[in-house]
């Protein structure tokens, strides 16, 4: 089954504490992104990757990190969390960057307190 | 620069009438157009997109949009509502400008029984 995995589904964490979510894809997507959701303001993305070690950053990278390693693997580190990104994440993959639809993972909810 | 404007951020209807949730866009070159469905605690599901191809776009769930390039309009219908379709909808734009896709801010759909 064509899938985007994400884990964990929730994490509550405090303040400065390093941490990983991971996003896997098994369909062999190039384009990789993840996005945070936010009441009243929908999905904005955080960083994407246009394949194998090219990363760039979307439209609210501050405070973010990523690394693509492998074509399947795309995770999100957060160096040093602060409560202001408790949200609710994404990742998400594509064939390509524009044009195509998007497979989005179940979604990581992140408290940091 | 690409955008997406979600005219109404709540919409309630009772079972069995129709549905429409409004959604213009803003976009230099040909854009691709989506709807996304997020029921609670789950992922985003591709409702349907609009690919520059016919312009009456049939989705699933009996759902379906028309593109009006004179309106700069995507809007989602669907003929009668029914109690699962209570979820957040996402208009989506995405174009080779401006590359990665732009969400809008959400409609929240209300089914009343």
């Amino acid at each position: 089954e064509a899938q985007v995995t994400q884990n964990p589904r929730y994490l509550i964490t405090v303040t400065g504490k390093k941490l990983t979510v991971t996003c896997s894809q098994n369909m062999n997507h190039e384009y990789m992104s993840w996005y945070r959701q936010d009441p009243g303001l929908g999905l904005r993305q955080i960083y994407y990757s246009m394949n194998v070690e090219v990363t760039d950053k979307g439209d609210v990278p501050e405070g973010y990190k990523v690394s693509r390693k492998e074509k399947r693997n795309f995770p999100l580190i957060l160096e040093s969390p602060s409560p202001n990104q408790t949200s609710l994440y994404f990742c998400a993959s594509s064939l390509a960057r524009a044009g195509t639809e998007a497979f989005f993972g179940q979604g990581t909810r992140l408290t940091v307190v | 620069a690409q955008s997406v404007t979600q005219l109404d951020s709540h919409v309630s209807v009772s079972e069995g009438t129709p549905v429409l949730l409004r959604c213009n866009y803003s976009s230099s070159y040909s854009p691709s157009l989506f709807w996304y469905v997020q029921h609670p605690n789950k992922g985003l599901q591709l409702l349907l997109k609009y690919t520059s191809a016919a312009t009456l776009v049939k989705g699933i769930n009996g759902f379906e949009a028309e593109f009006k390039k004179s309106e700069t309009s995507f809007h989602l219908t669907k003929p009668s509502a029914h109690m699962s379709d209570a979820a957040e909808y996402f208009c989506v734009v995405s174009d080779r400008g401006g590359g990665d896709m732009r969400f809008g801010a959400g409609t929240r759909l209300t089914v009343k029984p």
